[in-house]
């Protein structure tokens, strides 16, 4: 049974780019979460997402941030014009339908923006 | 405000020693969880305590948790050098939805010198 999956696991953008990243989630886990850690800081929780909804992205800055989670498919979180400060790694979980507990996280993605 | 506050920021101490770390929280929670992440990985689930549970054990590791000072405390007894890593507290927040984004605090770095 396949851990959380993202990719890419580095990726490299120029300002003004945009960057995507994805993630598919544990096998039979409906729910994923995206977080961001910033260099020696905790992560901060994004969005939470299941099938085809966001369920709380109140962690999403209000520009350029998005995320979805198709009904087929990996969930997308999409940086449009990224900037320095987007520069970080990206990480998602999943858990499993109606489970209130452990989230299982994938090995994150770390974005640079030159 | 952050919920997780964890204390140290950072310890070192010799292998076969014991490691305590704290944890600090703001928020009424459904439960508090412990994570472990290496140098540029993702995190690893360690540990879950409920609001209702005072004490957890699981290997080495033993977790308290006092939900009157809003505090738990992580104990890794025998430490090894594999132990070295980042240790983080996150807390699911009781607020009366489903499964929600976890609050992580900044972390406790532990090295553990051979």
């Amino acid at each position: 049974n396949a851990g959380v999956m993202q990719n890419p696991r580095h990726l490299v953008r120029r300002r003004g780019q945009e960057a995507r990243l994805r993630c598919s989630p544990m096998k039979g886990h409906s729910h994923v979460y995206w977080y961001r850690q910033l260099p020696e800081e905790g992560l901060k929780f994004m969005v939470y997402l299941q099938k085809e909804n966001i369920i709380d992205e109140s962690g999403m800055p209000k520009e350029r941030f998005s995320a979805e989670f198709p009904k087929e498919g990996p969930s997308i979180l999409r940086i449009q014009q990224v900037v320095r400060g987007d520069s970080a790694a990206y990480f998602c979980a999943s858990s499993p339908k109606g489970y209130f507990g452990e989230q299982f996280f994938g090995p994150g993605t770390r974005l640079t923006v030159l | 405000s952050q919920q997780g506050e964890e204390d140290p920021q950072a310890l070192s101490i010799q292998e076969g020693e014991n490691a305590t770390m704290n944890c600090s929280y703001k928020t009424s929670i459904n439960n508090l969880q412990w994570y472990r992440q290496n140098s540029g990985r993702g995190l690893v689930h360690l540990i879950l305590i409920r609001s209702n549970e005072r004490e957890k054990h699981s290997g080495r590791l033993r977790v308290t948790l006092d939900t009157s000072k809003k505090s738990s405390s992580l104990l890794i007894t025998a430490s090894r050098a594999a132990d070295t890593a980042s240790y983080f507290c996150a807390t699911d927040p009781d607020s009366g939805g489903g499964a929600d984004g976890l609050t992580f605090g900044k972390g406790t770095h532990l090295i553990i010198q051979p």
